[in-house]
């Protein structure tokens, strides 16, 4: 289930099932989004990327979906692994990467914790 | 491992003292970037190079923060006259320009300030 822990919101769920975090986007001009993985005392991992002139895109075991509609970017993660606990954040990009600007934004994370 | 490294990992220190935390970026990468994050949230841009030019400085950067990049490869983030609301995760990015926009973070340096 999902609970709300005292800093992070945390989606806690079992080895094998599929896990889903969700993330609302502030700016409606953000054109690049990217989901990370952050690991106990490591920087935030690249997962994977989407543009906004996309609505899903796949990679190895996860997959993001963008509904521009009402900003909202969620990521799956299918047959989760005990690995795969970390906590996760969205990040956009603001301007559009051709003004030369990379400044990511993130949102708050989701802290995913997978049981054996 | 990324391939960008900061050093030192952890930093204890007292209030009114100056640090300098260094990043060294993925060799290739002329892009550089600074975020500092504290617990439960998500990374806060600070600034960001171009080689050795800072391009890019957030309103988070006040003037007791400075970044440099001399030679546009490893770069410096000094504070001075610490405070305890300078106690943060220091992360330090790298990426190339254009389209390939992935940025690769580094282990950060956990600054404490007593």
């Amino acid at each position: 289930g999902e609970s709300v822990g005292l800093h992070l919101p945390t989606l806690s769920v079992q080895e094998g099932d599929n896990s889903i975090i969700n993330c609302a986007y502030s700016n409606s001009a953000s054109d690049y989004f990217i989901w990370y993985k952050q690991e106990s005392g490591k920087g935030p991992q690249f997962i994977i990327d989407i543009r906004s002139n996309m609505d899903k895109r796949q990679g190895q075991r996860v997959t993001v979906l963008l509904n521009k509609t009402v900003k909202h970017l969620s990521l799956q993660i299918a047959a989760t692994q005990p690995g795969d606990s970390a906590v996760y954040f969205c990040a956009e990009i603001p301007h559009a990467m051709n003004s030369g600007y990379s400044t990511l934004t993130f949102g708050k994370g989701t802290m995913l914790l997978v049981s054996p | 491992d990324t391939g960008v490294s900061q050093n030192p990992r952890h930093k204890i220190t007292k209030r009114g003292q100056n640090v300098t935390f260094r990043c060294d970026p993925i060799s290739e990468h002329n892009r550089l970037y600074w975020y500092r994050q504290t617990l439960g949230q998500g990374p806060e841009f600070l600034t960001y190079f171009q080689n050795e030019a800072q391009l890019e400085k957030s309103r988070l950067l006040s003037d007791r923060f400075s970044a440099e990049r001399p030679k546009g490869s490893f770069s410096t983030l000094e504070i001075q006259r610490t405070e305890q609301g300078d106690s943060a995760m220091y992360l330090c990015a790298s990426s190339l320009p254009g389209p390939d926009y992935e940025q690769y973070f580094g282990p950060g340096t956990r600054l404490t300030v007593t």
